[in-house]
């Protein structure tokens, strides 16, 4: 298996544009994590899904975020509008068992 | 509600010697610990996990860790500490008895740094 997939690696935008966010999960995983990672804050987790449900997005730091998973093997993060304080590496997850597999991340870079 | 600690920012040893990296929890039941390694630009690689059984628990790359219910801990080891052992380490923990059962809670990590 290929493992977690995430596009882009990198992004660069500027503030006030919507950002999209990539994930395909490990084909069979029926869970789906998004994180973010700063130094300030570290790693936090922003929202999961179960069978493409999702559980809680309690972690979702504004309405701005949205995060959307249409199908088993495909989902969504997205901010509108970014803002610089966005910057960050996001991960995307996912889960069968209890261990998670954690994609390569998207470099986000708002300027 | 369950927590999770790693009480040092930064470990330095040198090569050959062994390390430990610690970490405790608090959870309201049985927990699932776990540990995560984290390269330079990459994302998180699960090395280990202990669920029940024995208390040692051996993950890749020569890591071992130790569980202790009555220390409510979960130290990472290693007997002999290699220069690529370098990375960013995560303790992490689930809670089977929440209702969040599927979550994990990560430490705020720690900085492995192997000298020559």
């Amino acid at each position: 298996d290929a493992g977690v997939i995430q596009s882009p690696r990198h992004e660069v935008t500027e503030m006030g544009q919507e950002v999209t966010l990539r994930c395909k999960p490990i084909s069979g995983h029926d869970y789906l994590f998004w994180y973010r990672q700063t130094m300030m804050r570290g790693l936090e987790l922003l929202i999961y899904f179960n069978n493409n449900v999702p559980i809680d997005d309690s972690g979702m730091p504004e309405d701005r975020f949205s995060a959307k998973m249409p199908n088993a093997s495909f989902s969504t993060l997205k901010i509108q509008p970014s803002e610089p304080r966005d910057s960050a590496v996001y991960f995307c997850a996912s889960s069968q068992t209890g261990v998670q597999y954690f994609g390569p991340g998207t470099r986000l870079t708002v300027t | 509600a369950q927590s999770v600690a790693q009480p040092e920012d930064q470990v330095n040893v040198a090569e050959g010697n062994p390390l430990t990296v610690k970490c405790t929890y608090s959870v309201s039941g049985n927990p699932y610990l776990f540990w995560y390694v984290q390269y330079p630009n990459r994302g998180l690689q699960f090395l280990l996990k202990y669920i029940t059984g024995d208390n040692l628990v051996k993950g890749s790359y020569g890591f071992e860790a130790e569980f202790n219910k009555s220390q409510t801990s979960f130290h990472l080891k290693k007997p002999s500490a290699l220069v690529s052992d370098s990375a960013l380490y995560f303790c992490a923990v689930r809670d089977i008895s929440s209702s969040s059962a599927s979550k994990i809670i990560f430490g705020s990590g720690t900085r492995l740094s192997i000298r020559p």
